[in-house]
């Protein structure tokens, strides 16, 4: 069964850190990874996925297959960074798996 | 359209009562999917829609819930005899296609925050 876990509810840096939230799944196939962000009172939208292989507002993810992990990473945490962050999977032709979301609280 | 929307934006009810929640997706997505936010709990999904076929209902967590979506494009999920922990935030998010690849990027509503007393 597909399943992604994010280990940290809630995970707090100071501004000017370095920020990397957790993400592993489980899927035995060929799957596509995508992160979502929800800012406070937003809707809940794209941040990245594994197959553009981009950078955006300075968050990159790798997807390590051999760990089964995409792990979120910013070398320099904002303020504005504070959200509610999503890893999710989705194989091919089903459906999307979220995983329970980690809070980011950057600091000042 | 601007995006998905959803309505009502909230929605009070009694246990038993059954309610329905509406969706109304981006023209032309051809994808729409439904998604279940308890505190605490992230996004569950419920149901999703793509094109003509059958949908994929794998998510519905009891057959009090269903859902239609009617020629291809505004949805309705209806909850029946409504409990207390039906209480959520309910979701929509529709996208260009469901195939794999930049098409199926989702587009999320502002969802409607049902609350069963």
């Amino acid at each position: 069964a597909q399943r992604v876990t994010q280990p940290e509810k809630l995970l707090s840096v100071f501004k000017g850190a370095p920020v990397e939230l957790k993400c592993n799944y489980s899927y035995s196939g060929s799957p596509e990874l995508f992160w979502y962000v929800q800012y406070s009172r937003q809707r809940l939208q794209l941040l990245l996925r594994h197959i553009s292989r981009e950078s955006i507002k300075g968050f990159t993810a790798d997807l390590n297959k051999g760990e089964t992990s995409f792990h979120l990473k910013k070398p320099f945490a904002q303020e504005e960074d504070s959200a509610m962050y999503y890893c999710a999977l989705r194989s091919y032709g089903q459906n999307f798996v979220f995983g329970p979301g980690t809070r980011l609280s950057v600091l000042p | 359209g601007a995006g998905v929307s959803q309505s009502p934006s909230n929605k009070v009810t009694e246990k038993g009562k059954d309610v329905e929640l509406r969706c109304d997706p981006i023209s032309g997505h051809t994808a729409l999917y439904w998604y279940r936010q308890s505190l605490g709990q992230g996004l569950e999904f419920l149901i999703y829609f793509q094109g003509n076929s059958a949908p994929d209902k794998s998510g519905l967590p009891s057959d009090r819930f269903s859902a239609e979506r009617t020629g291809g494009s505004v949805s309705t999920l209806t909850i029946q005899r409504t409990q207390q922990e039906d209480s959520a935030v309910y979701l929509c998010a529709s996208s260009l296609a469901a195939g794999r690849g930049f098409y199926n990027e989702q587009f999320f509503g502002p969802g409607t925050r049902l609350t069963v007393l």
